[in-house]
This record gives structure tokens, C-alpha cells and sequence, in this order.
């Protein structure tokens, strides 16, 4: 089955950029998309398709995919960024979807 | 809006079955896909599979199979994750999810199901 990896964590100082990555192979033949999960809460989708933001994500969150890497990237990041985040595609090969298993950011 | 609202926590012994609900509002329930998601306590997100809410038809995910089944009611808008056979290792929380429309992100989730096996 089709495996995402992802850091398990990443460490950013406020008004920075925070990147995180999602390695698969071949992963950027494939649709990409990104969760960020706070402590107690439902995830929330804030890229998909790779780069397209849904409406009410802020600009600072912007996607990229190529070869076998894709990331996401915070520009400016805030302390209420602070979150879990999970990169996901759609496997056809095996017609399932499949998460990766999760980046911590920490705004130090 | 569109909201997926769960029904509350559960706690079983082993052995015996849950049913989750999902009850869905704001949008057309059948034009849209719902997917389950499991979370194990301090572990990432899992995806268990997905409903077809236009045909009933469910897809399981590697590891969700024979124990779990995904149902649906259509005339209250609501789907059903039902695990029997429970087993402490089934203790999480279940998430229903909307497919995203023409995409195979999630868009929409409900807030939760915390699902506790324990003897």
C-alpha cells in the first residue's frame, strides 16, 4: 500500500515560515492534501488539490508537489498555528485514501 | 451551513457492538461521499473507508473489514458506523467526513465519537 511519510516534527519562531514535508513515491503524480489539527478538535482541511486554499484559510498557508515531496508551507507564522498536521492523497492503485502520520508544529 | 453532527461518547466492553451516527445538514446528503476516520488516543488520523450516500455502497479500508460496517438512512440524512466485536484496541475517536466536491480531499467533519473499550 501506498505509504506518506511525514517529520514528526518541526519547529518555527513567530513571524517566520514554518515548511513541512510529505515524502510518498511518485507523490507528485498524485492530488495532495492538508489537515491541521488542534489539541481536542475535528481536523480542519486548509490545502487541497496540492495548493488550492478552501475559503476562510488565510493566504500564509500555501501548498506545493513535486517529484517525490510535496509541502506545506505557513508564511508568517502565529502562535494559533500551533497544531498537528496531516498530508493526505487518494491511492488509485489500491482506491483508498491514506494520511500521513502526522507533523507537530510547535511556535516557539 | 453545512454541520455533521455526532452522536455522544460511547463506553462498552469487549466483545460487544457500537453504533455511530452522523447526522448530516446543509447540503444534499446523496450528491456527496462520506468517509469514517479513526483516531487512536495520542496517534494520527486513520482512514476506515468511505459510503456512496447515492447507492449504499461502502468501500473498507485494510484493516476495517468484517468488524465494521457503514451504513445509511437517507430519509433523516444520517449515516451509521457500526463496529461489533469490539476489542480494546477499538477505543478512539470516530470521525465522519464529507468528500469534498470534485476532490478527494475532506472537507467537512463531524466533531467526534470517543468510542471507549474497557473492561
Amino acid at each position: 500500500s501506498y505509504v506518506l511519510t511525514q517529520p514528526p516534527s518541526v519547529s518555527v519562531a513567530p513571524g517566520q515560515t514554518a515548511r513541512m514535508t510529505c515524502g510518498g513515491n511518485k507523490i507528485g503524480s498524485k492530488s495532495v492534501h492538508w489537515y491541521q489539527q488542534k489539541p481536542g478538535q475535528a481536523p480542519v482541511l486548509v490545502v487541497y488539490d496540492d495548493s488550492d486554499r478552501p475559503s476562510g484559510i488565510p493566504e500564509r498557508f500555501s501548498g506545493s508537489n513535486s517529484g517525490n515531496t510535496a509541502t506545506l508551507t505557513i508564511s508568517r507564522v502565529e502562535a494559533g498555528d500551533e497544531a498537528d498536521y496531516y498530508c493526505q492523497v487518494w491511492d488509485s492503485s489500491s482506491v483508498l485514501k491514506v494520511f500521513g502520520g502526522g507533523t507537530k508544529l510547535t511556535v516557539l | 451551513q453545512v454541520q455533521l453532527v455526532q452522536s455522544g461518547s460511547e463506553s462498552k466492553k469487549p466483545g460487544a457492538s457500537v453504533k455511530v451516527s452522523c447526522k448530516a445538514s446543509g447540503y444534499i446528503f446523496t450528491s456527496y461521499a462520506m468517509n469514517w476516520v479513526r483516531q487512536a488516543p495520542g496517534q494520527g488520523l486513520e482512514w476506515m473507508g468511505w459510503i456512496n450516500t447515492n447507492t449504499g455502497n461502502p468501500t473498507y479500508a485494510q484493516g476495517f473489514t468484517g468488524r465494521f460496517v457503514f451504513s445509511l438512512d437517507t430519509s433523516v440524512r444520517t449515516a451509521y458506523l457500526q463496529i461489533s466485536s469490539l476489542k480494546a484496541e477499538d477505543t478512539a475517536v470516530y470521525y465522519c467526513a464529507r468528500r469534498n466536491s470534485g476532490s478527494y480531499s475532506i472537507d467537512y467533519w463531524g466533531q467526534g465519537t470517543l468510542v471507549t473499550v474497557s473492561s
